[in-house]
């Protein structure tokens, strides 16, 4: 496996419910992200963070909310979806960034994700 | 806005055979491209990457090309085997963290 675990792996859940989305790297990276996967679309980038800190927020709704406590974790809190966020929703984590020393390659890690349904 | 454009069609060929994928940007100009692997139910899995300064890459049965004129990369697996089927995925970036990915290609090698 990648490292990079998920849970749950499948979520269903209405739209008034609240839930979590857990994401735990076993890697020792320093960056940890959220992309949504939407079927035959790309993956969108919605939220990095690097060292804890949030470094992007790819102008996510505010019913999308991230927490970083530490380098290892990260969840996604969830209120009041709309069934348009149905998506496999995936987490990566990567040693550096892109443009850091010659050689680093930005290698993001993928979890095998949470296939979520908002009913 | 920044794009990266996969051909949506499913590639279908025969075992033994090259497998060619295209990859195309526009709007921007990447530092770097990414390909990667997805299986269903899986995440993507890192494969190569190449830089803009790189013309190509190899690994194994896998070979990568850059060409900024053309603003596109192509990615070929050579003796291609059932096992090869699967999605992949074109990654670009400029620095920092943000990658932007392409939809995919999904790939069928009939034995």
């Amino acid at each position: 496996e990648t490292g990079v675990t998920q849970t749950p792996r499948h979520l269903v859940m209405g739209m008034t419910n609240k839930k979590s989305l857990k994401c735990e790297q076993h890697l020792g990276h320093n960056a940890m992200y959220w992309y949504k996967q939407s079927a035959k679309k790309p993956l969108e980038l919605m939220f990095v963070y690097n060292f804890k800190e949030q470094t992007e927020n790819n102008s996510v709704p505010s019913r999308f909310s991230p927490e970083c406590p530490n380098s290892s974790h990260l969840f996604l809190h969830l209120h009041t979806l709309q069934p348009e966020d149905s998506a496999l929703y995936l987490c990566a984590s990567s040693q550096d960034m892109a443009g850091g020393p010659v050689g680093s390659s930005n290698e993001q890690f993928f979890g095998p994700g949470t296939r979520l349904t908002v009913l | 806005s920044q794009k990266i454009e996969q051909n949506s069609e499913a590639l279908n060929i025969q075992e033994g055979k090259t497998a060619t994928l295209t990859c195309n940007y526009t709007n921007y100009s990447p530092a770097y491209l990414q390909w990667y692997r997805q299986d269903p139910g899986r995440g993507p899995v890192f494969l190569l990457l190449i830089r803009e300064n790189e013309k190509e890459k190899r690994k194994e049965r896998l070979k990568v090309t850059f060409d900024t004129t053309l603003k596109q990369s192509l990615f070929h697996i050579t003796a291609s085997q059932p096992a090869d089927s699967a999605t992949y995925l074109c990654a670009g970036g400029t620095g920092g963290f943000k990658t932007i990915f392409g939809a995919g290609t999904r790939l069928f090698v009939k034995a």
